[in-house]
């Protein structure tokens, strides 16, 4: 167990829908990284927030959006869904960033049908 | 920035046999490295990591790996292998500042009796 949470474990929605993902880093952690994986594109870098603040963005769609709230968990958006979108949402943490070994939940799997 | 390969997509090795799985990095300086492997359906677990001293690190599962910084590597070996080890392994570099972790593709590793 890294000490990551992430909910829901599954989701099934349909196209053009909106869902959020949630995450709840390490104790401690001040960074949360989002991650998609597919089997296509593999594991793709979306975003990283630090303590609250946007630090990287990676290859993050418009229609999805996240932030990180006060209490550090932190939250992903995907609107417009569409059938692409489907794959595996991974959340990670880590103590700073940069450098830093990253811990990551077990994941939610989005289904767009 | 710092940029990762593993030239391999796909390892099958038998049971008992020695393995290795290759990992390229390129960045200018000295870099953080690490491995990590994913189970069917699981999140990713930290292997073990490389940020100074001893080129040869222990990880967990009885892997190891050795930073060759003239051939610009960071191979993961284990002399036997268990049925258990078959899952995704990836390699990733850290740089300096706040630039995330990259992530190679991934190597998939099957083993046969």
């Amino acid at each position: 167990d890294s000490g990551v949470t992430q909910t829901p474990k599954h989701l099934i929605t349909a196209t053009g829908q909106r869902v959020t993902l949630r995450c709840s880093p390490r104790s401690g952690d001040l960074s949360v990284y989002w991650y998609q994986q597919s089997l296509d594109q593999g594991l793709q870098f979306l975003i990283q927030y630090y303590n609250g603040e946007e630090r990287a963005k990676g290859n993050i769609l418009e229609r999805f959006s996240a932030q990180q709230f006060p209490d550090l968990h932190s939250e992903l958006n995907l609107s417009s869904l569409e059938l692409g979108d489907s794959a595996l949402y991974f959340c990670a943490s880590s103590v700073n960033g940069g450098r830093d070994e990253q811990y990551f939940g077990p994941g939610t799997r989005l289904t767009v049908t | 920035a710092q940029s990762v390969t593993q030239p391999d997509i796909h390892i099958t090795v038998s049971e008992g046999a020695s393995l290795e799985l290759r990992c390229n990095y390129s960045y200018g300086a000295t870099p953080y490295l690490f491995w990590y492997v994913q189970s069917p359906g699981q999140g990713l677990q930290l292997l073990l990591k490389y940020f100074s001293g001893d080129t040869l690190v222990q990880g967990i599962k009885g892997f190891e790996a050795e930073f060759k910084r003239s051939q610009s590597s960071f191979n993961l070996r284990k002399p036997s292998v268990h049925w258990s080890d078959a899952a995704e392994y990836f390699c990733a570099v850290g740089a300096r500042g706040n630039t995330p972790l990259v992530f190679g593709k991934g190597t998939r590793l099957s083993v046969i009796a």
